[in-house]
C-alpha cells in the first residue's frame, strides 16, 4: 500500500499557484519524497524529489516540513496543461520501484 | 530529463495470441526497469521488476508464465503477454532509472492493449 495520503481532487484558477499537499507521517529517515504527474492516457512524468531540504526546479517547488511528515508541491503559475493526476510517493534511494497511491486530480480552470 | 520509449503505442489483437511490448531507455543505461499496468480510472499497479541479465521479479498475483519479461541489454526490456485474453486489456507502462546516487525513475508513454 502507498504510504502517503493526498486529497482526491483540487481545483486551481489558471495563473494562480497550485499547492498540492501530501501527508507521509510514517516516512523513514532514508526515504525520499517524489512527485510525479500523469496527464490523461500518458505515462507518468517526473516532477521533483527531495529528502529534507526544500527543492525547486523549472517545473515546481517542493516544501518538506521539518519533521518530514508532510510536504507540499507548488506549481507557481498553473496553466491548463497542468491539469493531471499528481502522485506523491515516498521511496528509498536505489533501484526500488515506485508504489503509486490514488493521487490528487488537479483541475486548472480558465 | 531522461527519455524512455515504448513500442507499440497501441495494439489490438485477437484472444489467444501473444503480444510483445518493448521498452527502451534512449539516452541512458538502465540495469533495472519496471513494468506497470493501469486499468481505467485506477492507479498504476507494479507488475514486475526487470533486471538486466537475470530473471525478472514478479509481484504477488502476477503470473510469470503469462507475462514474460526479458531484459537482454542495458537499454531494452520486453514484456510479452502470452495467450492474451480480454481481461488482459489494459494500459501497460514501463519505467527505467538513471543509475548512481538517488535514482530517478522515468516512464515510457505507455502501450494500450485491447484484446478482442
Amino acid at each position: 500500500d502507498a504510504k502517503t495520503t493526498q486529497p482526491t481532487s483540487m481545483d486551481c484558477a489558471e495563473g494562480r499557484a497550485a499547492n498540492l499537499p501530501c501527508n507521509h507521517s510514517t516516512i523513514s529517515g532514508n526515504e525520499y519524497v517524489y512527485w510525479y504527474r500523469q496527464i490523461h492516457s500518458q505515462g507518468p512524468q517526473y516532477i521533483i524529489h527531495g529528502l529534507k531540504n526544500n527543492e525547486t526546479n523549472e517545473m515546481a517547488s517542493l516544501i518538506i516540513t521539518e519533521d518530514r511528515k508532510s510536504s507540499t508541491l507548488i506549481l507557481p503559475h498553473a496553466t491548463l496543461r497542468d491539469t493531471a493526476v499528481y502522485y506523491c510517493i515516498v521511496r528509498v534511494g536505489g533501484r526500488t520501484p515506485l508504489v503509486f497511491g490514488k493521487g490528487t486530480r488537479l483541475s486548472v480552470i480558465a | 530529463g531522461a527519455v524512455v520509449s515504448q513500442h507499440p503505442s497501441r495494439v489490438i489483437c485477437k484472444s489467444g495470441t501473444s503480444v510483445k511490448i518493448e521498452c527502451r531507455s534512449l539516452d541512458f543505461q538502465a540495469t533495472t526497469m519496471f513494468w506497470y499496468r493501469q486499468f481505467p480510472k485506477k492507479s498504476l499497479m507494479l507488475m514486475a521488476t526487470s533486471n538486466e541479465g537475470s530473471k525478472a521479479t514478479y509481484e504477488q498475483g502476477v503470473e510469470k508464465d503469462k507475462f514474460l519479461i526479458n531484459h537482454a541489454s542495458l537499454t531494452l526490456s520486453t514484456l510479452t503477454v502470452t495467450s492474451a485474453h480480454p481481461e488482459d486489456s489494459s494500459f501497460y507502462i514501463c519505467s527505467a532509472g538513471t543509475s548512481g546516487g538517488v535514482e530517478t525513475q522515468y516512464f515510457g508513454p505507455g502501450t494500450r492493449l485491447l484484446v478482442l
